[in-house]
């Protein structure tokens, strides 16, 4: 079985440029979360799906952040513009109420570098 | 809020060495607790989990016992082996089988040398 998805691996653009991460969950998991990680922290909840509705985006920084999971399949996060303290890794996690809950399985993130 | 305190790294210890990473929690409920590990270069991965006070996870010989009266989740194995050189995560959940948030520690290096 496929594991989660996550494209580019590594990003690096200038201050104020546009950027866009994908994601694409394990088959069949409904539920998709966004995460990001600073360096030498634990990973913080930026928005989480059920499907294609986002029940959970009070983290995300609206002002420049944006996300969407059409047909609630695939996910797309998307920074603009991007600031110098947005220099993290983003990760991407699915799960499946069908097994079991809350078991999250992550992909292996998009390290961003914003210079 | 809820959070998760984790001991600090890096930890450094020598093959066979026991290992010990402490993790306490404060939760406003009755949180299921987990450890994900994070190998360089890969995702996390879930290396065991709890869901309710007195339950062991268990996996590839690290252990944790989910100590409501301490708060603790404190990860254990008794003889660590190179390959054990990872970040590790705790981690906790206040909506199981309804796919909520996980909230984790900062997270502990360990570094295991031959």
């Amino acid at each position: 079985e496929a594991g989660v998805v996550q494209s580019p691996r590594y990003k690096i653009i200038e201050k104020k440029q546009p950027v866009a991460f994908w994601c694409n969950p394990i088959s069949g998991h409904n539920t998709l979360y966004w995460y990001l990680q600073n360096l030498g922290q634990g990973p913080e909840l930026l928005i989480r799906y059920e499907n294609e509705e986002a029940v959970d985006d009070s983290q995300l920084p609206k002002d420049r952040f944006s996300a969407e999971r059409l047909k609630g399949v695939d996910s797309t996060l998307k920074i603009q513009p991007a600031e110098l303290g947005d220099s993290a890794v983003y990760l991407c996690a699915s799960s499946s109420l069908a097994g079991g809950g809350n078991e999250q399985f992550f992909g292996p993130g998009t390290r961003l570098t914003v210079l | 809020g809820d959070s998760v305190t984790q001991m600090e790294g890096p930890v450094t210890l020598s093959e066979e060495a026991f290992l010990t990473i402490n993790c306490t929690y404060t939760a406003t409920g009755y949180p299921s607790l987990f450890w994900y590990v994070q190998y360089p270069g890969e995702g996390l991965q879930l290396l065991l989990k709890a869901t309710k006070a007195d339950d062991k996870g268990s996996n590839k010989g690290f252990e944790a016992t989910y100590r409501k009266e301490t708060t603790s989740f404190h990860l254990e194995k008794g003889s660590v082996q190179v390959s054990d050189s990872a970040v590790y995560f705790c981690a906790l959940s206040l909506i199981y089988n309804q796919g909520g948030k996980l909230i984790f520690g900062q997270g502990t290096e360990l570094s295991v040398k031959p």
